[in-house]
Parts: C-alpha cells; sequence; structure tokens
C-alpha cells in the first residue's frame, strides 16, 4: 500500500532563504507524486506533480521538487522564501488499490515566513 | 470554468441534526472525492465515486453517506451530526490523477 510521511510539521525560514520541506513515500509501484499548497481559509491548489520522465519537476511560483526513487523521497524546495509563501504544503502519491485512483495525503507541513 | 464549488461554506449544527453538503464541477471529471481535514492529520477520504451512479467508501465513510445521481454533482450527507464531525469538508473531482479541489465547507457541530 501507498503512503507518505512528512517530516517536520512546522517550518521556519526567513525571507530570501531556501525552503526545503520533505516528503518521503512508499509505494509497491513506479509511484505518481504531488506537491499541494494550502493558503489560509482556502482549498488546495497543485504545486507540481511528478508521474513520468524527468526526475527535477518545476512547479508554480518558483518551487521544485526531486524525485528520487533510491531514496523514496519527493522533496520539494525553493531557492528564496518570499512572504506569500506562508501556508500549508501537502506532499501526496496515487494509489492504485481496488483498481481505482486515490491519493494519499501526508499530515502536511505548516511553512512560516519571517521578515 | 468555476472548477469545483462547495455549498455551503459555513454551518453549525447542533448535535443529531442532519444536513448534505453539496459538490458541483463543471470540467466532466469521472472521479469525485470528499475529504475531511483536521488539525494535524492532513486530508482523510471519506467516501468517492469513479462516476455517476456509483460511490465507494474511503478512509473513514462512517456517520456519513453520498449519492452521485449526476455526474456533475456529489453530496455528502450526515444522517445525525456528532461532534466529533466538527470539521473541514474538501469536495475534489479529477480524470484519475490530478485532484481539483473545491474552497471547503467549515462544519461545527455542537
Amino acid at each position: 500500500a501507498q503512503s507518505v510521511t512528512q517530516l517536520g510539521s512546522h517550518v521556519s525560514v526567513s525571507e530570501g532563504a531556501l525552503v526545503l520541506l520533505r516528503c518521503n513515500y512508499s509505494s509497491s509501484v513506479p509511484p505518481y507524486l504531488f506537491w499541494y499548497v494550502q493558503y489560509p481559509n482556502q482549498g488546495l491548489q497543485l504545486l507540481l506533480k511528478y508521474t513520468t520522465g524527468a526526475t527535477l519537476v518545476k512547479g508554480i511560483n518558483g518551487f521544485e521538487a526531486e524525485f528520487k526513487k533510491s531514496e523514496t523521497s519527493f522533496h520539494l524546495t525553493k531557492p528564496s522564501a518570499h512572504m506569500s509563501d506562508a501556508a500549508e504544503y501537502f506532499c501526496a502519491v496515487v494509489s492504485f488499490s481496488g483498481g481505482y485512483n486515490k491519493l494519499i495525503f501526508g499530515a502536511g507541513t505548516r511553512l512560516a515566513v519571517h521578515p | 470554468n468555476a472548477g469545483v464549488t462547495q455549498t455551503p461554506k459555513f454551518r453549525v449544527l447542533k448535535t443529531g441534526q442532519s444536513m448534505t453538503l453539496l459538490c458541483a464541477q463543471d470540467m466532466n471529471h469521472e472521479y469525485m472525492y470528499w475529504y475531511r481535514q483536521d488539525p494535524g492529520m492532513g486530508l482523510r477520504l471519506i467516501h468517492y465515486s469513479v462516476g455517476e451512479g456509483t460511490t465507494a467508501k474511503g478512509e473513514v465513510p462512517d456517520g456519513y453517506n453520498v449519492s452521485r445521481l449526476k455526474k456533475q454533482n456529489f453530496l455528502l450527507g450526515l444522517e445525525s451530526a456528532a461532534p466529533s464531525q466538527t470539521s473541514v469538508y474538501f469536495c475534489a473531482s479529477s480524470t484519475g490523477g490530478e485532484q481539483f479541489f473545491g474552497p471547503g465547507t467549515r462544519l461545527t457541530v455542537l
């Protein structure tokens, strides 16, 4: 069965600093992986996704993630944090169990950006 | 396109009351999902549907029922609300991969 672990429920960075949000997955098949962002009082918005092909995936708002099969990781990075990046971030993997596709989410990481 | 919409946005219920949450999507997606979001627990799947007229149980289905009479609509019902159902509820739709989310319904059960 597929599962997702996000290391660190809260991450705090200074404006302009590197953002690194960690995600490890478990999957018995080649995974489809996603990062979503949730701003306060809003729904989830897709940041980026990995299905097949290039392992470095670029998303919106300057974020990118690298799929590393050997480490079963899909960490999210951004070179320089902006105040507007403060939000909750969710990593997810597609589960193919039962013949249907479902998303399995991690518990989320809340990113705080301070001046 | 409106994408995925949810009504209502907020609701307060008393224990034992019933209500229905409506989700609508205009993207002609086959798959639709209902999640609940609670602090520190991410999103948990309540029920889902793989097409009009079909529904299936997710991770936390107890206390909820769903119906998908029309492809564009997915209804979530609470027959007898309990305080443990206080949560934020999200609907999503997809073609099987990426999911598109609605803005959420914040439900409080007193």
